[in-house]
């Protein structure tokens, strides 16, 4: 079965210093991986994804994220945090399989508090 | 820039009583998810339609849901008889193509049944 961690529910880092947000993974076939971000009363807004290639994949608002096989890890990171960067991250994972119907698993969702 | 959008954005109703909530995906998209977020918890799959027929539903997704694609723009999500535990926000998804297409995310419906 799939399934997706997010072990922390919080993260907490000052502006301007590197964030990472933790998501591991379990899926059958070849993980195809997605980051969406959550503001207060929002959707869910699309970061970045893998699905094959480089290990390393930069998205939107200067985000990135680097796919692990061996660790099943897909960690969420930016370089400098900014305030309004502030907001619930959900890591996403679905088997990449022919017969998979797109249904994405996603984590519990780590909320991230960038302080000034 | 193309977005799914989803009405009404707030629904109070009883127990008991049918909800159909709306959703307009992308225009050339062809693949159509409906997500569930129970307040605090995380997203949930509820069902998958493709080709004008369900591909895959969650153990969530019983009798009293249903889904339609009436008119070719609109996809709907029917509670039949809600039940105090259907309380969430219900979100909208669709993508291009399977493969690696990105799902794209309407606002939600946050449903409340009192």
């Amino acid at each position: 079965a799939q399934s997706v961690a997010q072990p922390e529910d919080q993260v907490n880092v000052a502006e301007g210093n590197p964030l990472t947000v933790k998501c591991t993974y379990s899926v059958s076939g070849n993980p195809y991986l997605f980051w969406y971000v959550q503001y207060p009363n929002r959707g869910l807004q699309f970061l970045l994804k893998y699905i094959t290639g480089d290990n390393l994949v930069k998205g939107s608002y200067g985000f990135e994220a680097e796919f692990n096989k061996s660790q099943t890890s897909f960690h969420l990171k930016k370089p400098s945090a900014l305030v309004s960067d502030s907001a619930l991250y959900f890591c996403a994972v679905r088997d990449g399989g022919s017969s998979n119907t797109g249904k994405l698993i996603f984590g519990q969702g780590t909320t991230l508090q960038v302080k000034p | 820039e193309p977005e799914v959008t989803q009405t009404p954005s707030h629904q109070v109703t009883q127990m008991g009583q049918e909800v159909i909530l709306r959703c307009v995906p992308i225009s050339n998209h062809l693949y159509f998810y409906w997500y569930r977020q129970i307040l605090g918890q995380k997203v949930e799959f509820l069902v998958s339609f493709y080709n004008n027929e369900i591909s895959e539903k969650s153990e969530i997704f019983d009798d009293q849901f249903s889904v339609e694609r009436p008119d070719g723009s609109n996809f709907t999500l029917k509670i039949r008889s809600t039940k105090l535990e259907d309380s969430a926000m219900y979100f909208c998804a669709s993508n291009g193509a399977s493969g690696g297409e990105t799902q794209y995310f309407g606002p939600g419906t946050r449903l409340l049944v009192l």
